[in-house]
């Protein structure tokens, strides 16, 4: 079954730290990527997407993720985190080529930074 | 531009009754789709609606739970009757275009069963 795995669960930094989330998926064939956060007390947002082209995506409020089909990776990365950032991030993967639409997610991660 | 609607944003019922929870998705997306997080697991996929019509329903936990989108506008999920297992964050999301695009989520309905 396509699954989407995210490593770490739970990730406490220090402001200024680097971060990277992991996100692997297993499906096969073309897929589109994404990366959505959820701030506490809100809705889920886009913070990046992948659907083609340049492997490394830039997104909103300084992230980025690096698509690495050989290893069917997404990694998500920021260099230097804010208090701000605390929130739950969540990789999700369309696989285009099954004919559907809906989004497979992973786990989800939550960070903490602390101040 | 008005975003992904849901109400109500709690409900509490006991096992056995009935709730519907809605979704105003954003004017003009023709892709609404409904998704649920159980406490500690991963976002799921229950349906897919273009326009009115049923494009994927294959996430669907069982024939309790009933969707419509009737006029291809607001969704509703009505489940009937509620059991414990059932407890979690409903969300739904809608899109443009021909489906593969971002969806864009609404807040929530966060579903207790008791």
């Amino acid at each position: 079954a396509q699954s989407v795995s995210q490593h770490n669960h739970h990730v406490i930094l220090s402001e200024a730290a680097s971060l990277e989330l992991g996100c692997n998926y297993s499906y096969g064939g073309t897929v589109n990527l994404f990366w959505y956060v959820q701030y506490p007390g809100q809705h889920l947002q886009l913070l990046l997407k992948y659907f083609s082209g340049d492997p490394l995506v830039k997104g909103i409020k300084g992230f980025e993720a690096e698509f690495i089909k050989s290893k069917f990776s997404f990694n998500l990365r920021k260099p230097s985190v804010q208090w701000s950032d605390t929130a739950e991030y969540f990789c999700a993967v369309i696989p285009t080529a099954s004919g559907t639409y809906k989004y497979i997610f992973g786990t989800g991660t939550r960070l903490k930074v602390l101040a | 531009e008005a975003g992904v609607t849901q109400f109500p944003s709690h409900s509490v019922i006991e096992k056995g009754q009935t709730v519907t929870l809605r979704c105003d998705p954003i004017s003009g997306h023709d892709n609404l789709y409904w998704y649920r997080r159980v406490m500690g697991k991963e976002i799921k996929f229950l349906l897919h609606f273009v326009k009115e019509s049923k494009q994927d329903e294959s996430g669907m936990p069982n024939n309790r739970f009933l969707a419509e989108r009737t006029g291809g506008t607001y969704s509703t999920l009505k489940v009937q009757p509620a059991e414990l297992e059932d407890s979690g964050v409903y969300f739904c999301a809608s899109s443009q275009g021909q489906g593969g695009h971002e969806q864009y989520f609404g807040p929530g309905t966060r579903l207790t069963v008791t």
